[in-house]
């Protein structure tokens, strides 16, 4: 089946622009995780939904970050009046994780990279 | 988060054995995952063991774990030139529950396999 997918693959920006990054999970996941990836990093947790609701967004840097997920299913992780350093790449992740179950296989999409200019 | 520390960089010979080492701190740790990620494409689950095993086989892989100096290995045998990637380490842990157990990866150790 279709794994999870990202959209757009690039995106390039100028500095104070507004972007969106968009997130199609795997059906049926649960779960959806958002992670960024500077370079020569691994990635950082920014948030996790479970469902509809922002369950933890403690990883977000600051308030010009923000996501949703209105229905359970695609998420968008929004930026506003971007950064040079927001310059990465932007990963989401999605798993059947059960509440309470530990065992967390994470299904990882290609990824956004996103460059502020 | 808690740290987790890998190697930078690994460069072996097509046939040898790689071995990838990683440590992290957070004894609270349950799982603990080995990725491999390709230029362009995402991050793959290679294997992954659970805090109360000692070793994991899965066909040319092997997990160690220590879990009393929190040590995790990853050994590839027969290393080949498309097992040329980065390959993260990363952990789940109950301090982690609120996140959905989310990953906490360390950075990353780029093999690079020569003919």
């Amino acid at each position: 089946g279709a794994g999870v997918s990202q959209t757009p693959s690039n995106k390039v920006t100028e500095k104070g622009k507004y972007v969106e990054l968009r997130c199609d999970p795997i059906s049926g996941h649960t779960a959806l995780y958002w992670y960024r990836q500077s370079l020569g990093q691994g990635p950082e947790f920014l948030i996790y939904f479970q469902g509809t609701g922002a369950a933890d967004d403690s990883g977000l840097p600051n308030d010009r970050f923000f996501a949703v997920r209105p229905e359970g299913s695609v998420s968008t992780l929004k930026i506003q009046r971007t950064e040079r350093g927001d310059s990465a790449v932007y990963l989401c992740a999605s798993s059947p994780l059960l509440a309470g179950d530990s065992y967390n296989e994470q299904f990882f999409g290609p990824g956004t990279r996103l460059t502020v200019l | 988060g808690e740290d987790v520390e890998q190697s930078l960089f690994l460069s072996v010979r097509e046939g040898d054995s790689s071995v990838i080492n990683c440590t992290y701190t957070d004894s609270s740790s349950t799982y603990l995952y080995w990725y491999k990620q390709e230029p362009g494409a995402g991050l793959q689950l290679l294997t992954y063991i659970f805090s109360n095993m000692d070793m994991k086989q899965d066909q040319r892989l092997t997990v160690l774990l220590n879990k009393k100096d929190k040590h995790l290995s990853l050994r590839i045998a027969d290393t080949q030139t498309g097992d040329s990637a980065i390959y993260f380490c990363a952990e789940s842990a109950w301090a982690n529950s609120n996140s959905g157990y989310a990953l906490n990866f360390g950075k990353g150790t780029s093999l690079l396999v020569t003919p």
